[in-house]
């Protein structure tokens, strides 16, 4: 079946660093690839997306591009901030439209 | 996009009680999903609600626990059944517009606890 493997954390970071949570999957077919985002309190958004091998999908300074001979989505942020402190859920989306997560990344950035 | 809403946003329950919680979206969708979330934990999908018939449990979710409606195509509901503190969780609904567009979307949530 489907799987999403990512990086454990918590993973905490000072201001304006460089930010990667790796993510790997185990699909059949073509899956779409998803990073959402939790902030305190908040609920699940979606923080960015990539559907075909390739593509690379970008929001708010966050990167990721979908890499099929690795099978992976690896999160990226060249300087984060404090507001960037959350939890970071690694997902795809299968032909049968069910998302399938990783057990998420907590990240705390401190001033 | 889509605006989703869940009622109740929280609740603390009894055990052995039970307790529905609604979605309504303000859109017709296509799809619609119940998740869970335990604390400190990833999400987990329970089931598949289908507009008219009844929903697609996932593996180790049944119908008896968690009953779920979906009378039409912008409301469902799901029915957290004879709770215990295990059941203490967030629960989500999450949309698809349609089978073209392949982001999801979610509920707030609502967190439950059982005492």
């Amino acid at each position: 079946g489907n799987s999403v493997t990512q990086m454990e954390g918590p993973v905490t970071l000072s201001e304006e660093a460089f930010l990667t949570i790796n993510c790997t999957y185990t699909a059949t077919g073509y899956p779409s690839l998803f990073w959402y985002v939790q902030y305190p309190g908040e609920g699940l958004q979606l923080l960015l997306k990539a559907t075909k091998a390739d593509d690379k999908g970008s929001n708010k300074g966050f990167e990721a591009t979908y890499r099929k001979e690795t099978t992976s989505f690896h999160l990226e942020k060249g300087s984060v901030q404090v507001s960037d402190s959350a939890v970071y859920f690694c997902a795809l989306r299968s032909n049968d439209y069910k998302l399938s997560f990783g057990a998420g990344t907590t990240v705390t950035v401190r001033a | 996009s889509a605006v989703i809403s869940q009622k109740p946003s929280r609740d603390i329950c009894q055990r052995g009680t039970s307790l529905t919680i609604q979605c309504q979206v303000d859109s017709q969708v296509t799809m619609m999903f119940w998740y869970r979330q335990q604390p400190g934990q990833s999400l987990t999908l329970i089931a598949t609600a289908n507009q008219g018939s009844e929903a697609t449990y996932e593996s180790g979710f049944v119908i008896d626990k968690f009953p779920i409606s979906r009378p039409n195509l912008t409301f469902s509901t799901l029915t957290v059944s004879n709770m215990s503190p295990e059941d203490s969780s967030i629960y989500l609904c999450s949309v698809g517009l349609n089978t073209e567009n392949t982001e999801a979307f979610f509920g707030q949530g609502t967190r439950l606890t059982v005492v």
